[in-house]
């Protein structure tokens, strides 16, 4: 069974705008979920995570995430879209049922459009 | 202090052929893992390391192999090479003890290219 999923393989938004990339999970028990960002021909880079605590989590370059149990998600936010956040963003959640592993959503490509 | 550095970057081989990869995490890094990214398939988990000791594998045939230094650098092997096996990988690391809550952190990836 997927761990995490990206239901959105592609988002677009207009510069200026504010933009959610979707992710949900399917751990059992307390997760700690991550959401990275891939820009061409690099690696991965950590923008956020949540561990405990509020449900808010604010990260790098304006970023923030919000975790809902209920809902088993934890959407990636941005108030407001610039074009160079055009990149491949991967939910990921690490857990504790099977050794701590990284599972990694299949990313979702955010195009902004000037 | 230096990021997560993977070499070579880009690798061509032929079918058949073996390919070992390498990794050196950042300094102070204990644990590092292996993630073979495709267009199709997105991120698949290799297999982890932590001490010298693998700790996860993910769902690869034996033909995947690693290993970690005393150092905490870390190689892949890929034996017997399959067109299929054409993707980037990635190395990442993070300070990984008995804590479970740390980040990783990725190297650039090597571009595996099976002809």
């Amino acid at each position: 069974a997927q761990s995490v999923a990206q239901p959105e393989d592609q988002v677009n938004v207009a510069e200026g705008n504010p933009l959610t990339v979707k992710c949900t999970y399917s751990v059992s028990g307390n997760p700690y979920l991550f959401w990275y960002v891939q820009y061409p021909n690099r690696g991965l880079q950590f923008l956020l995570k949540y561990i405990t605590g509020d449900n808010l989590v604010k990260g790098s370059y304006g970023f923030e995430a919000e975790f809902n149990k209920s809902q088993t998600s934890f959407h990636l936010k941005k108030p407001s879209a610039l074009v160079s956040d055009s990149a491949l963003y991967f939910c990921a959640v690490r857990d504790p049922n099977t050794g701590n592993q990284f599972y990694f959503g299949t990313g979702t490509s955010l195009t902004v459009i000037p | 202090k230096a990021g997560v550095t993977q070499t070579p970057r880009y690798l061509i081989k032929t079918r058949g052929q073996q390919v070992t990869l390498s990794c050196s995490p950042i300094s102070g890094h204990r644990s590092v893992s292996w993630y073979q990214q495709t267009p199709g398939q997105g991120l698949q988990f290799l297999f982890e390391y932590f001490s010298e000791t693998q700790r996860n594998k993910g769902n690869f045939p034996g033909r995947f192999s690693g290993r970690q230094f005393s150092n905490s650098r870390s190689e892949m092997n890929v034996s017997t090479l399959e067109l299929g096996d054409s993707a980037l990988y990635l190395c990442a690391s993070s300070q990984l003890a008995i804590s479970s809550y740390n980040e990783q952190f990725f190297g650039p990836g090597t571009r595996l290219t099976v002809l």
